[in-house]
């Protein structure tokens, strides 16, 4: 079974506006993971923020981390066209064998 | 280092023959996953390995895969006899230590007609 799961599904943007997606997950949690697949590739490793941690800069990314409502959102600012993608998030906890089950995904399309 | 590689990128094969996936991981890590993506159900955790002992194989969607990792760096998935519903793209990716980022590999496409 998953322990994280994106939503929404799916979001469309235009380009410049600010994209935010949401992980939810079940158990607690060693850190919180979040990678991007471009269309028919292997997913890449965007950022990583510990539980005790809150919120996490990255360029054009921010992640946040709430773990009494056991949820992360992602805000992408100012998004251009190369951010189309899809978007997992992975929340490795003790049980290693349940690090890396990835949910759906959300499918972030940003139109130029 | 090259990142994780994946052999073959394509493969294209006749249903009930066998077919070999390998992986070589990223040298010095630990763990080890494979995993299978369609559209119809999403990227599926098969397999995971942790200094090459599988420690959860309950994604291996029956008797007709097998996989293995004889050492550090390397690893194959083996579907025989291969159906045409195995057709999807095969990912490995490794791992530190099953805790902090995981690097994919580029994926096997695999169509069994």
């Amino acid at each position: 079974s998953q322990q994280g799961e994106e939503d929404p599904q799916a979001l469309s943007i235009q380009e410049g506006e600010n994209a935010t997606m949401n992980c939810s997950y079940k158990t607690s949690i060693n850190n919180l993971q979040w990678y991007r697949q471009n269309s028919g590739r292997g997913l890449v490793h965007l950022i990583l923020i510990r539980s005790n941690e809150r919120e996490k800069h990255s360029g054009r990314l921010r992640v946040t981390l709430d773990t009494s409502k056991k949820s992360s959102s992602l805000l992408i600012t100012a998004s251009r066209a190369a951010d189309t993608a899809s978007y997992f998030c992975a929340t490795p906890t003790r049980d290693y064998g349940q690090n890396f089950v990835f949910g759906p995904g959300t499918r972030l399309s940003v139109l130029p | 280092d090259a990142g994780v590689i994946q052999s073959p990128r394509h493969e294209v094969t006749e249903m009930g023959q066998e077919v070999t996936l390998r992986c070589k991981p990223i040298s010095g890590h630990n763990s080890l996953f494979w995993y299978r993506q369609t559209m119809m159900r999403g990227l599926e955790l098969l397999i995971y390995f942790n200094n090459n002992v599988p420690i959860d194989d309950s994604g291996m969607p029956e008797d007709r895969f097998s996989a293995k990792m004889p050492n550090a760096s390397f690893s194959t998935l083996k579907i025989q006899p291969s159906e045409p519903r195995d057709s999807a793209v095969y990912f490995c990716a490794s791992s530190l230590d099953g805790n902090t980022e995981a690097f994919f590999g580029q994926g096997t496409r695999l169509t069994v007609v």
